[in-house]
């Protein structure tokens, strides 16, 4: 497609439940991030990949995030133990060249709901 | 740590006013700075991008400066419509080399509404 996707577009999920939430990136795209984006917040990052190198993984709250790209390309943000505070839109956003000023084009999100 | 602010956070006008967005951040040393757009359920439209380097940028009915000295950048909406009513976002690139300089930083929004 033309720009980035995610999916599912929307999970619920039990307290305790194992999740994991895909982004395809634009075809190309170097560069690939992860954001949480909490009701009435802007978007905080969570992390950071190069290809397939994870180079910034500063922003996942704990070691219950885990994200991969193992081929460079799609990306998986998988959530073990999912708790209330877990529920938020997570975005993938994706750029061409690490090396231009360019911008980051967004997907419409996941809307995480944790019950 | 970068903080953005952005004023104010919701703002409603009639239609066919114009209008100024304002963000601002505590940390001038940027890289570069972004307005967004983001419609409910929807992920994020960039509108505009300004280079550290830049004053201001255009695209159409947008206008956006950058004053990075002061740590501030103002969306200006000509003319607005009905179908402007969306919360905007304006986040900062920090300018330094390594972990954490490719993230964006962003301000909880604007939420404009246009009244027909």
């Amino acid at each position: 497609g033309a720009g980035v996707s995610q999916s599912p577009r929307y999970k619920v999920a039990k307290r305790g439940q194992d999740v994991a939430l895909r982004c395809d990136p634009i075809s190309g795209h170097v560069s690939l991030f992860w954001y949480q984006q909490a009701l009435g917040q802007g978007p905080e990052f969570l992390t950071y990949f190069q290809n397939e190198a994870q180079l910034d993984k500063s922003g996942l709250p704990s070691d219950r995030f885990f994200a991969e790209r193992p081929e460079g390309s799609v990306s998986t943000l998988k959530i073990q133990r999912t708790q209330q505070e877990d529920s938020a839109v997570y975005l993938c956003a994706s750029r061409p060249d690490r090396g231009r000023p360019s911008e980051q084009f967004f997907g419409p999100g996941t809307r995480l709901t944790v019950l | 740590k970068q903080e953005v602010t952005q004023i104010p956070a919701a703002l409603s006008v009639p239609e066919g006013e114009n209008l100024v967005l304002n963000c601002s951040f505590t940390d001038s040393a940027i890289y570069n700075l972004q307005w967004f757009r983001q419609d409910p359920g929807k992920g994020l439209t960039s509108l505009l991008l300004i280079q550290s380097s830049q004053r201001e940028q255009t695209s159409g009915r947008l206008n956006a400066s950058l004053d990075k000295s002061s740590g501030r950048s103002t969306l200006y909406i000509a003319a607005s419509q009905p179908g402007d009513s969306a919360t905007y976002l304006c986040a900062v690139r920090g300018a330094y080399s390594g972990a954490g300089s490719y993230q964006l930083t962003f301000g909880k929004g604007t939420k404009l509404s246009v009244i027909p």
